[in-house]
Order: C-alpha cells, then structure tokens, then sequence
C-alpha cells in the first residue's frame, strides 16, 4: 500500500530514557515533517525536512534531533525524556516546495508515554 | 506568525442534523486552506481551497473559502454518527520554506448522536 508508515505506534517509557521514532513514506514526496499532538488536540509543526535538508525547525528543545537519510525517511530521536514529552507524534509528507499545492499525507501517529 | 482560529471547538448534534464549522486565519501570503477529518488516528484530508468564491463538494461535505474575509465554513449536511471527529482547518503560504508549512487550527470535536 502507498502510504506514511511510523514505527512503534505505541511506545511507554520512563523519564530520563532516549528513544527513537521512525517513519517511512512510499509516496514519492519530497518533503516530510513531524507534528506534535498534544492532549489538547492541537497539532504543531516541528521539524521539516526537504530531500534530506531541514527546512523548518520550531522551538523545539534540543533533545528532540530528527534525522533524514534520504528522502524516504524520517526518524526523530528524543533524549531524556520528560514528562511533558507525552503525546502523538505524527509523520506526514507532501510534494516538494516547487508545487503549488501543500497537501500533506499522514502517518498513523505514535503515541508516547512517559512515565 | 500564522494564526488559525476555529469555532466552535465543540458540537453535539442528533443525526440528520446540519451543522458548520468555521475557520478565520492569517497567513502570510496565502497559498491554500485545507479541511482535515480525525477520527481516532491520523488526520485525513478532505479539501484544499485555493481560490475565493468556489464551492467544494464530497457527497454530503461542502466547503467554501473567502480570502477576502479570511475565513472559511465546512458544511456537512444530514449527519451521520460517523461524522464524529475532530475536524482541523490549516493553511499554508506562500514562501522559500513556509511552501510547505501548515499552520493548524485546534480543531472542532464534532459528536453526533443517533
């Protein structure tokens, strides 16, 4: 199927621990991101990547460290984590910046727990 | 900074009902509006609006943007109890990288009962 694929979909952790989030698209999209969504609902942007050159980084604490290895993918590397971390971090793609078009394709989100 | 505002952030309807949802914005050199449904995962798209006066239409779904009031209205009509989601209202402008930003409403929790 073409699609956004994350990995794990679930993940529960201690505070203080490094984790890692992986996501992977099969659409043929130049540019990915990641999106925090908290228990609020709201959904912000924090990292884009664009054939592999980050383009868009928010105020984001520096323990969050994405990471493209090609254009395929993004992973997104979180140390120490907090409390406050806890939330649905979701993947999401769409065609590069040249395109008229924005729409954005998403990932089934990983919901991270931290205890 | 991109603003997206969407009211109400909450509704309850009976099937069969009408309902509208709002979204106002500002954006900076705007590009597009876009109408997300979430259900239990993942946001999936409904319409891009790019241009003022135009209706979008998917079966009982609508949708219309005015760039000059900056905001936009999804309809949906005869409501179902699997309407029930959070619908997200984004825009996107035009730029080096904000091409490719959306910047997201908080949603409308949308419930409907039967």
């Amino acid at each position: 199927d073409t699609a956004v694929s994350q990995t794990p979909k679930y993940l529960v952790t201690q505070m203080g621990n490094d984790k890692s989030i992986k996501c992977e698209q099969n659409l043929g999209h130049d540019t990915m991101y990641w999106y925090k969504q908290d228990s609020k609902k709201f959904l912000k942007i924090m990292f884009s990547y664009n054939n592999k050159e980050l383009i868009i980084n928010e105020t984001v604490p520096n323990r969050f460290s994405p990471k493209s290895p090609d254009k395929a993918h993004l992973n997104l590397h979180i140390n120490s984590l907090e409390l406050g971390d806890s939330a649905v971090y979701f993947c999401a793609s769409s065609w590069g910046l040249a395109v008229s078009y924005n729409e954005q394709f998403f990932g089934p989100g990983t919901r991270l727990t931290v205890l | 900074e991109d603003k997206v505002v969407q009211s109400p952030l909450s509704l309850v309807v009976h099937e069969g009902d009408t309902v509208t949802l709002n979204c106002s914005y500002e954006v900076t050199n705007f590009r597009s509006l876009l109408w997300y449904k979430q259900e239990k995962k993942a946001p999936t798209f409904l319409f891009m609006l790019t241009s003022s006066g135009i209706e979008k239409k998917s079966g009982r779904l609508s949708s219309i943007l005015d760039k000059k009031e900056l905001f936009s209205i999804l309809n949906i009509t005869a409501t179902q109890t699997g309407d029930s989601a959070i619908y997200l209202c984004a825009v996107g402008g035009w730029g080096e990288t904000s091409g490719s930003r959306l910047t997201f409403g908080e949603g409308t929790q949308l419930t409907v009962n039967p």
